[in-house]
C-alpha cells in the first residue's frame, strides 16, 4: 500500500542555519504531496503542497520539489528562525478516496 | 472568516461514558475527516465522509461512531468500547486534495 517515511527527529538547528527535512513515499499512480506543520497544542496547517512531478512547491521561504525518479519531497529552507519550531509531517493524497497518508512527523527545534 | 472549528478545546470524561466532539465547517467542503494524534505520534484515520448522509470507517474505526446529517457538521463519539480515548482529535474538511484541518479536541479519560 501508499506509504510515506519521514526522516526521525528531533532536529535541532541554529538559527539562521539550512534547514533539510527528508521525505520519501511509496504510492501507484501519480499523487499530490504535501507538507503541513504543527505548533504546539494546534490543528495542523498547510505548508506547501505539489500535484505533479517537477513541481516545486513554496511557501514561507520553505520549498520542496516532487521527485518522481526518487519518489522523494524533501522540505528545505535556506534560514531558520526560532518561530519555526514545530513537527512538520509529510503526506500524500490517495487516489479518489481523498484521503491523506502521512508520515510520522519530524521534530524541528530552532536555538536562538 | 471561513474555517473548521471544533468544540470543546479539552473535554475529560470518565470511564465507562460516551462523548461527542464536535466539528462544524463553513468551507462548503463535501469531504470531512476525523483523526486521532497521540503524544509524538502521526494522525490515524478514524472515519471520513465523501458527502452528506455517507461514511466510511478509516484505519482505526473501532470504539468510535459518526454521522453526518448536514454539509456543515460532522460530529465524532467516543463510545465506551473505546478502550484507550486518551488522545487529542483532530477534524479536516477537504477542497480536493487539500485537507484543512481545525484546532483539535484534547479528550483526557479520568
Amino acid at each position: 500500500g501508499n506509504s510515506v517515511t519521514q526522516m526521525e527527529g528531533p532536529v535541532t538547528l541554529s538559527e539562521e542555519a539550512f534547514l533539510t527535512i527528508n521525505c520519501t513515499y511509496t504510492a501507484t499512480g501519480y499523487p499530490s504531496l504535501f507538507w503541513y506543520v504543527q505548533y504546539p497544542g494546534e490543528g495542523l496547517q498547510l505548508l506547501l503542497k505539489a500535484t505533479k512531478a517537477d513541481d516545486k512547491g513554496s511557501n514561507k521561504g520553505f520549498e520542496a520539489t516532487y521527485r518522481k525518479e526518487t519518489t522523494s519531497f524533501h522540505l528545505e529552507k535556506g534560514s531558520v528562525q526560532v518561530s519555526d519550531s514545530a513537527v512538520y509531517f509529510c503526506a500524500l493524497s490517495e487516489g479518489s478516496s481523498y484521503k491523506l497518508i502521512f508520515g510520522s512527523g519530524t521534530r524541528l527545534l530552532v536555538r536562538p | 472568516d471561513g474555517g473548521i472549528t471544533q468544540s470543546p478545546k479539552y473535554l475529560f470524561r470518565k470511564e465507562g461514558q460516551n462523548v461527542t466532539l464536535s466539528c462544524e465547517q463553513n468551507l462548503n467542503h463535501d469531504a470531512m475527516y476525523w483523526y486521532r494524534q497521540d503524544p509524538g505520534q502521526g494522525l490515524r484515520l478514524i472515519y471520513y465522509s465523501q458527502i452528506v448522509n455517507d461514511f466510511q470507517k478509516g484505519d482505526i474505526a473501532e470504539g468510535y461512531s459518526v454521522s453526518r446529517e448536514k454539509k456543515e457538521s460532522f460530529p465524532l463519539t467516543v463510545t465506551s468500547a473505546q478502550k484507550n480515548p486518551t488522545a487529542f482529535y483532530l477534524c479536516a474538511s477537504s477542497d480536493f486534495p487539500v485537507q484543512y484541518f481545525g484546532p483539535g479536541t484534547r479528550l483526557t479519560v479520568l
